[in-house]
């Protein structure tokens, strides 16, 4: 399978606690996003990277969240002391990163739960 | 006022009717733009890109007028299958901004 994979696809976890969610783009792929949906809504944009570099991050987004991109491959994005309205599915797509045509290619999303 | 709004739905139609999904974007510096799908609890998947001149694919037609900030997509000969919601897209300063999207059940 060549496409963007997320791990895990589901995730419960007690509020405060810290969980982190794994993204593999599309290999060719150099820019990587983040986004955060919630029932009804679009996606909302986290943060992204080219290659490695985390180039911009949501004014929105809480410093409970960071993300990484080692190496410019995978990803991770870590929550620290969840809360409840955390819960949402979270997003990861790709885009090719030097074209003028640029296309998002999505991921089947982590789906957290917080209790 | 959001960054890409769209009309707010659900759209129920009969099978076989024609419909209209209606989007506005605020930056004027949005270089590219994008129907999206989505099916309940799935990810989002490229439907198709909207340029200027207006572009067809099957039954689905997309039209991007740049001086109202404005696009639009049409479905024709609906399909219980096209059941889904659709969401609007700008892309700009290497961000993918997406609108709320529409709702669409299509009725037997």
């Amino acid at each position: 399978d060549t496409g963007v994979s997320q791990d895990p696809r589901h995730k419960i976890t007690k509020r405060g606690q810290n969980v982190t969610f794994r993204c593999d783009p599309i290999s060719e792929h150099n820019r990587l996003y983040w986004y955060r949906q919630t029932l009804g809504q679009g996606p909302e944009f986290l943060t992204y990277f080219q290659n490695e570099a985390q180039l911009e991050k949501s004014r929105l987004l809480s410093d409970r969240f960071s993300a990484e991109r080692p190496k410019g491959s995978f990803s991770t994005l870590e929550i620290q002391r969840t809360e409840q309205g955390d819960s949402a599915m979270y997003l990861c797509a790709s885009s090719l990163g030097w074209t003028t045509n640029e296309k998002l290619f999505f991921g089947s999303g982590t789906q957290l739960s917080v209790l | 006022r959001k960054e890409v709004e769209q009309d707010p739905g659900p759209f129920n139609v009969p099978e076989g009717a024609t419909v209209a999904f209606n989007c506005t974007y605020s930056n004027s510096a949005s270089q590219s733009f994008f129907w999206y799908r989505q099916d309940c609890r799935k990810e989002p998947k490229l439907l198709m890109s909207v340029y200027s001149s207006g572009n067809e694919d099957g039954r689905f037609t997309a039209q991007l007028n740049r001086a109202s900030q404005y696009i639009s997509l049409l479905i024709r000969d609906s399909k219980l299958s096209d059941s889904a919601t659709y969401l609007c897209v700008a892309y700009y300063g290497q961000n993918f901004v997406f609108g709320p999207g529409t709702r669409l059940s299509v009725l037997p």
